[in-house]
């Protein structure tokens, strides 16, 4: 089946750091790719997104882009804050028969020291 | 800005009682789904719902989960007789389309089963 595999957390950062979180896919179809952040004690909110190969979606600093050849969907971040102290999703999400279900990796929590 | 909605926020519930975890997604929404975090763990799809009928479970989802759509506006997860093992974080989410378009997520329910 469909799956997704994200590097190992905790990832800690310092400051102004440069971030990169890995994620690979494997999927049957022509996903959507996702990232999916959830901040402590709050639900999943949607970082950023892309919906085709070579597709770069980007919010807040964060970027990510669709590799086709490569399945993967890698979250970048140039210079991280305290307040991206988080736990980082990322999801592809499959359309046509499969109702468009979101498949989550482990999530990989990040912790950023001021 | 429209969010989805989950009450309660903490249930506690004895082994073999009934829960119901209620939520009301956005408005327009036209897709409903449950998922389910046990800590520490990934987010586990259970359970799809689409013109007032499901359209893809997991085999998470047996025969003690249930979903239903009463009114128009709740959607509602029932766990007929629960058991420890669905001591979990429930979240509820709702999205306009499929594939391309985001999943909304509910703060989600923390469900304790003692």
């Amino acid at each position: 089946g469909n799956s997704v595999t994200q590097m190992e957390g905790p990832v800690t950062l310092s400051e102004e750091a440069f971030l990169t979180i890995n994620c690979t896919y494997t999927a049957t179809g022509y996903p959507s790719l996702f990232w999916y952040v959830q901040y402590p004690g709050e639900g999943l909110q949607l970082l950023l997104k892309a919906t085709k190969a070579d597709d770069k979606g980007s919010n807040k600093g964060f970027e990510a882009t669709y590799r086709k050849e490569t399945t993967s969907f890698h979250l970048e971040k140039g210079s991280v804050q305290v307040s991206d102290s988080a736990v980082y999703f990322c999801a592809p999400r499959e359309g046509g028969g499969s109702q468009g279900n979101l498949i989550f990796g482990k999530g990989t929590k990040l912790s950023v020291k001021p | 800005e429209p969010e989805v909605t989950q009450t309660p926020s903490h249930q506690v519930t004895q082994m073999g009682q009934e829960v119901i975890l209620r939520c009301v997604p956005i408005s327009n929404h036209l897709y409903f789904y449950w998922y389910r975090q046990i800590l520490g763990q990934k987010v586990e799809f259970l359970v799809s719902f689409y013109n007032n009928e499901i359209s893809e479970k997991s085999e998470i989802f047996d025969d003690q989960f249930s979903v239903e759509r009463p009114d128009g506006s709740n959607f509602t997860l029932k766990i007929r007789s629960t058991k420890l093992e669905d001591s979990a974080m429930y979240f509820c989410a709702s999205s306009w389309g499929q594939k391309n378009t985001e999943a909304f997520f509910g703060q989600g329910t923390r469900l304790t089963v003692v």
